[in-house]
């Protein structure tokens, strides 16, 4: 049982370039997020879904897009990465109270 | 909409003694959950303690502690017997109590503790 994973861990971007990120979880868990952390601004939440084939926008979503086709993967993209994107982004996955967050990935964007 | 406030953002403590973190939030809510997350250095996220609005008695999970006041609008954490491990970022964070759309976690922005030895 692995919990939730992302990959991957650290990822350096030149602004303009595409990439995405991918999160896994195995608990079944119907409800899965997206958050960015930045310094002094806590966590942020980007897209969320709450089960497979559904995606919604939260706090912060400009600059991404996601997608859920199979309940266990939620994938972020960044279609175009600018500087303001460089962050830790974690994953999340909950049913129904409790989130379980994913390792983190670091991304730099140049 | 609903907003989490951590107002201090470092504290200290000397080993083995008591800290208490504190947090407020605002909501029109009455159902809801009410958590605090550790973030050491290793940057995982770590659930500590969890909290229902609906229970008056205050949650407890080893030497970690909740006061949580419903009217004040008030979840402060107490960590009892300090320890080195102790030191990370601590996270507040709030979650409606229905599901679907409301099921997100808003997040206050987190207080750094450190542990003196």
């Amino acid at each position: 049982n692995a919990g939730v994973t992302q990959t991957p861990k650290f990822r350096v971007l030149k602004t303009g370039q595409s990439m995405t990120l991918l999160c896994a979880q195995d608990m079944n868990h119907e409800y899965m997020y997206w958050y960015r952390q930045d310094p002094g601004m806590g966590l942020r939440l980007i897209h969320y879904s709450v089960g497979e084939g559904t995606t919604a926008k939260g706090e912060v979503p400009d600059g991404y897009n996601v997608s859920r086709l199979k309940k266990q993967n939620f994938l972020l993209g960044l279609e175009s990465a600018a500087p303001s994107q460089t962050s830790v982004y974690f994953c999340a996955s909950s049913y129904p109270y409790e989130q379980y967050f994913g390792p983190g990935t670091r991304l730099t964007v140049t | 909409a609903q907003t989490v406030t951590q107002s201090q953002p470092e504290m200290s403590v000397q080993e083995a003694e008591t800290v208490t973190l504190s947090c407020t939030y605002d909501t029109s809510e009455s159902d809801y959950y009410l958590f605090w997350y550790k973030q050491p250095p290793s940057r995982q996220m770590i659930l500590v303690i969890r909290q229902e609005a609906y229970k008056q008695q205050n949650a407890t999970e080893n030497r970690f502690s909740v006061n949580f006041q419903k009217a004040a609008k008030s979840f402060s954490l107490k960590i009892s017997d300090s320890q080195l491990g102790d030191a990370a970022m601590y996270f507040c964070a709030y979650r409606s109590g229905s599901t679907g759309a409301n099921s997100k976690l808003t997040f206050g922005k987190g207080i750094t503790l450190s542990v003196r030895p």
